[in-house]
């Protein structure tokens, strides 16, 4: 168990609709970030915030949005779903950014798998 | 941006060989590499890592080096067993910048009995 943990584990949804995931970090943890990973892919960047800010972007989509909470929470929204949303989608938490050390391991959550009919 | 290359996509040996996965990585500022191991169905876990101030590290039948020069930095695991079985995926970052990793697009290693 890496103290991460991701709501809900599984998402079955309809094309066009919305939904929201949600991460908790490690305790201590300042940085969440986000991961989509589609099926036989490797894990694709999509986002981080650094103690409630945005930190940095990958490749995330337009329709996707994020935040980071005061408590350090994570949501992830994803509106006008479509079938190719499908995925598993990882949360992971470090404990700052741009230091040496082993603060920069990322711990990751167990994943919410997102079906999209 | 940063863009991380990794070979084979698919690596089978056996049980006892030696595994070699090799990764090349774009961003010359790039200074931290990890790897992770993510086993079917589970979370990725980061099982090594090297900075770019350290040219190789070892941590039991598990080694990665790494050639700043050439860009590029491989992951070496010896006397495999069945337990190896798992994707790969290596990374590189620039601490300092922003903590983004980016990931390789992995290496399914089976390790045959």
């Amino acid at each position: 168990d890496s103290g991460v943990t991701q709501t809900p584990k599984h998402l079955i949804t309809a094309t066009g609709q919305r939904v929201t995931l949600r991460c908790s970090p490690r305790s201590g943890d300042l940085s969440v970030y986000w991961y989509q990973q589609s099926l036989d892919q490797g894990l694709q960047f999509l986002i981080q915030y650094y103690n409630g800010e945005e930190r940095a972007k990958g490749n995330i989509l337009e329709r996707f949005s994020a935040q980071q909470f005061p408590d350090l929470h994570s949501e992830l929204n994803l509106s006008s779903l479509e079938l190719g949303d499908s995925a598993l989608y990882f949360c992971a938490s470090s404990y700052s950014p741009g230091l040496a050390g082993p603060y920069n391991e990322q711990f990751f959550g167990p994943g919410t798998r997102l079906t999209v009919l | 941006g940063e863009n991380v290359e990794q070979h084979p996509s698919t690596l089978s040996v056996q049980e006892g060989d030696s595994a070699v996965i090799k990764c090349t990585y774009s961003d010359s500022a790039s200074n931290y590499f990890p790897w992770y191991k993510q086993e079917l169905g589970k979370r990725p876990q980061l099982i090594i890592d090297i900075r770019s101030n350290v040219g190789e590290k070892k941590d039991q039948r598990i080694a990665v080096t790494l050639n700043k020069t050439a860009k590029h930095f491989s992951l070496h695991i010896t006397e495999t067993q069945p337990e190896d079985s798992a994707v790969y995926f290596c990374a590189a970052s620039m601490t300092g910048r922003d903590d983004k990793i980016i990931f390789g697009k992995g290496t399914r290693l089976h390790i045959l009995p």
